[in-house]
């Protein structure tokens, strides 16, 4: 069984400052882990993904994100913020149902960018 | 461009009106997913097909049905919506059970009036 654990429902930046969105999994096997943005009224678009190798990983828009297995996190972060990256936040991790595989989602971060 | 279009973007139905929703794909993959998305929610997976091979989420309700003709379209049906079916309707694929990356349309909002 797997599952995802986003820490704040809500998190709430400044223009130009860090980003930083939690993603905590839990995972029987090595895991597939995703970060996805929904715009209002949009579907999903991936920003990055961590399946295996390089522990930091970088994806669209300034968006990385770091795979920490001791801690079973994978956080999201971007140095600066801009007013377009308001949106909502989805980590997932991937596993095996059937024959496809299926993302478990957390239950998604608001990001608000204020000036 | 390669990608998954949902048609329509919005669609109103009455209480108990069979309704369709649409998916469709460029992109040749072979596995399509249905999810559900209420407001502030997560997206929640009704079913996929693997091909023809169709696989039921164990809770989803027996009020949602699917139909893939083909490999590039695919159907959902609710045979009588409920006001707790209004939601975000999302379409992804995937290229095959080994890939593990979605890709999803932009979403069919459906209103229950």
């Amino acid at each position: 069984a797997q599952s995802v654990t986003q820490l704040g429902s809500h998190v709430s930046v400044s223009e130009g400052a860090l980003v930083l969105l939690r993603c905590n999994y839990s995972s029987s096997v090595p895991p597939y882990l995703f970060w996805y943005v929904q715009y209002p009224n949009q579907g999903l678009q991936l920003l990055l993904k961590y399946t295996t190798g390089a522990t930091l990983v970088k994806g669209i828009n300034g968006f990385e994100a770091e795979f920490k297995k001791s801690e079973t996190s994978f956080h999201l972060t971007k140095p600066s913020a801009h007013m377009s990256d308001a949106a909502e936040y989805f980590c997932a991790v991937s596993g095996r149902t059937g024959t496809a595989s299926k993302l478990t989602f957390g239950t998604g971060t608001r990001l608000q960018v204020t000036l | 461009d390669a990608m998954v279009i949902q048609n329509p973007r919005y669609q109103v139905t009455q209480f108990g009106k069979p309704v369709t929703l649409s998916c469709s794909q460029t992109l040749n993959h072979n596995v399509m997913y249905w999810y559900q998305q209420k407001s502030s929610q997560a997206p929640k997976l009704l079913f996929h097909y693997y091909d023809k091979d169709f696989n039921n989420e164990a809770d989803t309700p027996d009020n949602f049905q699917s139909r893939r003709p083909n490999t590039s379209f695919c159907f959902l049906d609710i045979r009588s919506p409920g006001l707790g079916d209004a939601a975000m309707y999302l379409c992804a694929t995937s290229r095959d059970h080994v890939s593990n990356e979605q890709f999803f349309g932009p979403g069919t909002r459906l209103t229950v009036l």
